[in-house]
């Protein structure tokens, strides 16, 4: 049964820093995965999506990488700000249906 | 419209009621997904719909859970005899590729509490 974990749970980070966030999966016979943001009391928006041929996805200050064979994708955040501060999830596709992780958590202060 | 609408937005009904959640996709998108997200979780996969026909249906909790979608736009969840555990927002999505070969987007959501 594929299981998808996020670490860190939560982040809190000053404006300006560059971060990662972790998205482990254990079977790698993905489909693709996803990146997703969801804002307090709303649904959720994509940020990337990365097939599983693909290494890497970059959009704007984000970029997500995928390693399959150990089962890894990180999310790196350049250049945090205020606006970033959400939760991001990981959802990985497998059969035919996304698996999520719990989530990152993530504050950005002035 | 733009988006994927949901409605309700917010349901509260007591326990053993009926309800009906209602979820609108981007027009012409022709992949449509229900998950259930429990306070501090990832969302969890209901059913998948391809079309008209519920393609994979293996997410749904029990048999008091049913959903159609009769012209492959709309989509409705029937949720019978609600019970407290039930509460949690429901989330859809669509996507313009069968299957997982695109990208799925989400609605806002409802957010259903069980008295």
């Amino acid at each position: 049964k594929q299981e998808v974990t996020q670490i860190p749970a939560a982040l809190s980070v000053p404006e300006g820093e560059n971060l990662v966030l972790n998205c482990s999966f254990t079977d790698s016979a993905i489909y693709n995965l996803q990146w997703f943001r969801q804002d307090p009391g709303k649904g959720l928006t994509s940020l990337l999506l990365i097939q599983s041929s693909q290494r890497e996805q970059t959009s704007g200050r984000l970029n997500a990488s995928l390693d399959k064979s150990s089962g890894r994708s990180t999310l790196y955040i350049a250049a945090s700000q205020p606006g970033d501060s959400a939760t991001y999830l990981c959802a990985v596709g497998s059969g035919d249906k996304l698996i999520f992780g719990t989530g990152t958590r993530l504050q950005v202060f002035p | 419209g733009a988006g994927v609408s949901q409605t309700p937005s917010n349901k509260v009904t007591e326990k053993g009621k009926y309800v009906e959640l209602r979820c609108d996709p981007i027009s012409g998108h022709t992949a449509l997904y229900w998950y259930r997200q429990s306070l501090g979780q990832g969302p969890e996969f209901l059913i998948y719909f391809q079309g008209t026909g519920a393609a994979d249906d293996s997410g749904l909790p029990n048999d008091r859970f049913f959903a159609v979608r009769p012209e492959g736009s709309v989509s409705t969840l029937k949720i019978q005899r609600t019970e407290r555990g039930d509460s949690a927002v429901y989330l859809c999505a669509s996507s313009s590729t069968p299957g997982l070969a695109g990208e799925q987007f989400f609605g806002p959501g409802t957010r259903l509490t069980v008295l």
